[in-house]
């Protein structure tokens, strides 16, 4: 049982670049989630799924897509990446009760 | 404006001694509030959550209080053990809509032996 998996563990890219970040959980979990984290800013929702084909925005959605085609993945997609997406992203699942919520071990990303 | 704030990004307290750290909240929606436990490279986990009906929630040396009118959380450690030195983060929600969580920035603790 290995959890929330998250990859790569570290990615640099140039401005402009695109990029996926790889999520994926073997808890059966419908809820799944992307965070960003910032110094000084804590853990920013930026989009969330309630199960396969549904997709909603967070506290920070622009600037990355997301879709959900099996109950496991959820990847993050940055089309065009920025300076300003430079941070630290964090993927979380869930059961149901909000005190299930497991996080994966994030992926750091540096944008130059 | 950030709806959930930890004003101390950094906490050091001696080994044995209580460690208390506090969390402020705007939105008045918000009525279940989590603790979360953070090591270097790895993601949170969860620690300790209370709902608005409650005012206190223990669970063994941890202990979360609400002061719901000052809207004020905080989470006790006692005594603190060297293992607890992590970052701390509050987290917010409405019990209507688990699918959104608001966080605080988090509160570096050193438990010092």
């Amino acid at each position: 049982n290995a959890g929330v998996t998250q990859t790569p563990k570290f990615q640099v890219l140039k401005t402009g670049q695109s990029m996926t970040l790889q999520c994926a959980q073997d808890m059966n979990h419908e809820y799944m989630s992307w965070y960003r984290q910032d110094p000084g800013m804590g853990l920013r929702l930026i989009h969330y799924s309630v199960g396969a084909g549904i997709t909603d925005q967070g506290e920070v959605p622009n600037g990355y897509n997301v879709s959900r085609s099996t109950t496991e993945d959820f990847p993050l997609r940055l089309l065009s990446a920025a300076p300003s997406q430079t941070s630290v992203y964090f993927c979380a699942s869930k059961a149901g009760g909000p005190d299930t919520q497991y996080f994966g071990p994030g992926t750091r990303l540096t944008v130059l | 404006d950030q709806q959930v704030k930890q004003n101390s990004p950094s906490l050091s307290v001696q080994e044995g001694r209580i460690s208390i750290l506090n969390c402020d909240y705007t939105n008045s929606m918000f009525d279940y509030f989590l603790w979360y436990k953070k090591y270097p490279a790895e993601g949170p986990t969860f620690l300790i959550s209370i709902s608005s009906i409650k005012d206190k929630n223990e669970d063994g040396r941890f202990t979360v209080f609400l002061n719901k009118s000052a809207k004020h959380l905080s989470l006790h450690i006692v005594p603190s053990q060297p293992g607890d030195s992590a970052v701390y983060f509050c987290a917010a929600s409405e019990t209507d809509n688990f699918n959104k969580f608001y966080f605080g920035s988090g509160t570096k603790l050193n438990v010092k032996p």
